[in-house]
C-alpha cells in the first residue's frame, strides 16, 4: 500500500545551524503534503503545506521542497532554535481520497545549545 | 479562535473495560477525524466524518471501535472491550471542508493506556 517514510529518525542540530529533514514518499498518484510538528504531550501542529505542481514554498523561517521526479520531500528550518526541539511528521494525500492523510513515522529534531 | 478540544487527556483502563473520547472541533469545521497515534508512529486515520455523515471508516475496527456524530459538530469514540494494543493517543483533527487543501488541525490528544 502506500507508505510515507523518512530517512533518518533523529537528527541532532547545533542551535542557529539550519535543519534539513526529509522525507519520501511512494504514491505518484499523491497531490498533497504536509509537514506537522509534535512537541512531546501534544498533538501535531501544522507548519507548511505544498501541492504537486509547485517544487518550492517558504514559510516563516521554513521552507518545503518537493522533488516529484525521486519522489522526496524535505523540510528547512533556518536558524533552528531550541523551541524547535519536536518530532516532524510528513504525511501525504492521494488524490481523490477526500483528504485522507498518511503520515511517516516521525523524525525528532534534537536541538544543543 | 479555540482549538479542537478533546477529554479526557489521559485514561488509564484495564483490557477488557469500555471507554469513551469526546471531541468538540473547532467552530465551523464541517469535516472531523479520529487519528489513532501508536507511540513512535506516526497517526493512522480511524474515521472522518462530513458533518453528521462517514466519509471513510475503512481503517476503524468496527468489531471494537465506534464513532458517531449525531448533530454534526461533536463526536464521541467508543472503544469496547479494549485490548492492550489499543493504548495509544487518540487524536481528534477537523477541517473546514472535505479537505481539499484546508488545513487539518489537531487537538492535543486523549492519551489511553489499557493494562
Amino acid at each position: 500500500g502506500e507508505s510515507v517514510g523518512l530517512h533518518l529518525p533523529t537528527l541532532s542540530v547545533q542551535e542557529g545551524d539550519n535543519s534539513i529533514i526529509n522525507c519520501a514518499y511512494s504514491n505518484s498518484a499523491s497531490d498533497y503534503f504536509i509537514w506537522y510538528k509534535q512537541e512531546s504531550g501534544k498533538g501535531p501542529q501544522f507548519i507548511i503545506d505544498i501541492r504537486s505542481n509547485m517544487d518550492k514554498r517558504q514559510g516563516q523561517r521554513v521552507t518545503v521542497l518537493l522533488n516529484k521526479t525521486v519522489k522526496h520531500l524535505s523540510l528547512q528550518i533556518a536558524a533552528t532554535q531550541p523551541g524547535d526541539s519536536a518530532v516532524y511528521f510528513c504525511a501525504e494525500r492521494v488524490s481523490g481520497t477526500a483528504s485522507k492523510l498518511t503520515f511517516g513515522t516521525g523524525t525528532r529534531l534534537q536541538v544543543t545549545l | 479562535e479555540a482549538g479542537v478540544a478533546q477529554s479526557p487527556r489521559y485514561k488509564i483502563i484495564e483490557k477488557r473495560q469500555s471507554v469513551a473520547f469526546w471531541c468538540n472541533p473547532i467552530s465551523g469545521h464541517a469535516t472531523l477525524y479520529w487519528y489513532q497515534q501508536i507511540l513512535g508512529q506516526g497517526p493512522k486515520l480511524l474515521i472522518q466524518f462530513q458533518n453528521n455523515g462517514v466519509v471513510d471508516d475503512s481503517q476503524l475496527p468496527k468489531d471494537r471501535f465506534s464513532a458517531e456524530r449525531l448533530k454534526g459538530v461533536d463526536s464521541t469514540l467508543k472503544i469496547q472491550p479494549a485490548k492492550l494494543e489499543d493504548s495509544a493517543v487518540y487524536l481528534c483533527a477537523s477541517s473546514s471542508d472535505r479537505g481539499s487543501g484546508n488545513t487539518i488541525y489537531f487537538g492535543e490528544g486523549s492519551w489511553l493506556t489499557v493494562v
